[in-house]
């Protein structure tokens, strides 16, 4: 079956640091992938939308500018959280559309700390 | 935008009964219905879809059923085992666009 793979699965980083996700699929082609953030029990929130060689669009409320989302391949979607503060500490998590079919695939997610 | 709403919010059943979770949606556009597992920690994954030309779809343990004159979809799980505690998302898409709209999730926890 659709396989995405997400990186790096846990990551800790300083105030002010920078941060790059990962989000890959492996056997199939995503011309479509979505970013979500998801807090403690609570459902995924939708962060952006990245199609492959365009700019990404954002849901209403999320900043463009700190968080960046560069979908370079059909492959490849990456999402940088830039200038990062605890506030940011979240759950992130990618899904991929499989162009051939009505599927959604996951990563297996990143739980960002910054301390 | 798709309003999805899912009920119950946590739902505790004794192994070997089934496991019912109820989602409805506000636009009658959608047309694609997945329900994904997530366990503590990991992505959601995907259990079982349907679509809307469907009545019901069934996959060993697990069955979805979706009313679009009543624009509700639910998702049945019997002879349920510890394994399937776990929370579970429903969601829909709508035809227009690509966006999956998430119900709140249900924590379905399976007593031994």
């Amino acid at each position: 079956g659709a396989v995405v793979s997400q990186h790096p699965s846990r990551v800790i980083c300083k105030s002010g640091t920078s941060v790059k996700i990962e989000c890959r699929s492996l056997d199939f082609q995503a011309t479509t992938m979505f970013w979500y953030r998801q807090f403690p029990k609570q459902s995924l929130m939708l962060m952006a939308t990245s199609n492959e060689g365009s700019k990404a669009t954002y849901e209403q409320g999320v900043e463009k500018d700190k968080f960046l989302i560069n979908h370079a391949s059909l492959t490849l979607s990456t999402l940088t959280v830039t200038s990062a503060h605890p506030e940011d500490s979240s759950f992130y998590i990618c899904s991929a559309r499989d162009s051939l079919n009505y599927g959604y695939t996951f990563g297996s997610g990143t739980r960002l700390t910054v301390v | 935008g798709e309003n999805v709403e899912q009920h119950p919010s946590t739902l505790s059943v004794q192994e070997g009964d089934s496991a019912v979770i109820k989602c409805t949606y506000s636009d009658s556009a959608s047309n694609y219905f997945p329900w994904y597992k997530q366990e503590l920690g990991k992505g959601p994954q995907l259990i079982i879809d349907i679509r809307s030309n469907v009545g019901e779809k069934k996959d060993q343990r697990i069955a979805v059923t979706l009313n679009k004159t009543a624009k509700h979809f639910s998702l049945h799980i019997t002879e349920t085992q510890p394994e399937d505690s776990a929370v579970y998302f429903c969601a829909a898409r709508r035809s227009n666009d690509y966006k999956l709209s998430f119900g709140a999730g249900t924590t379905v926890t399976v007593r031994a």
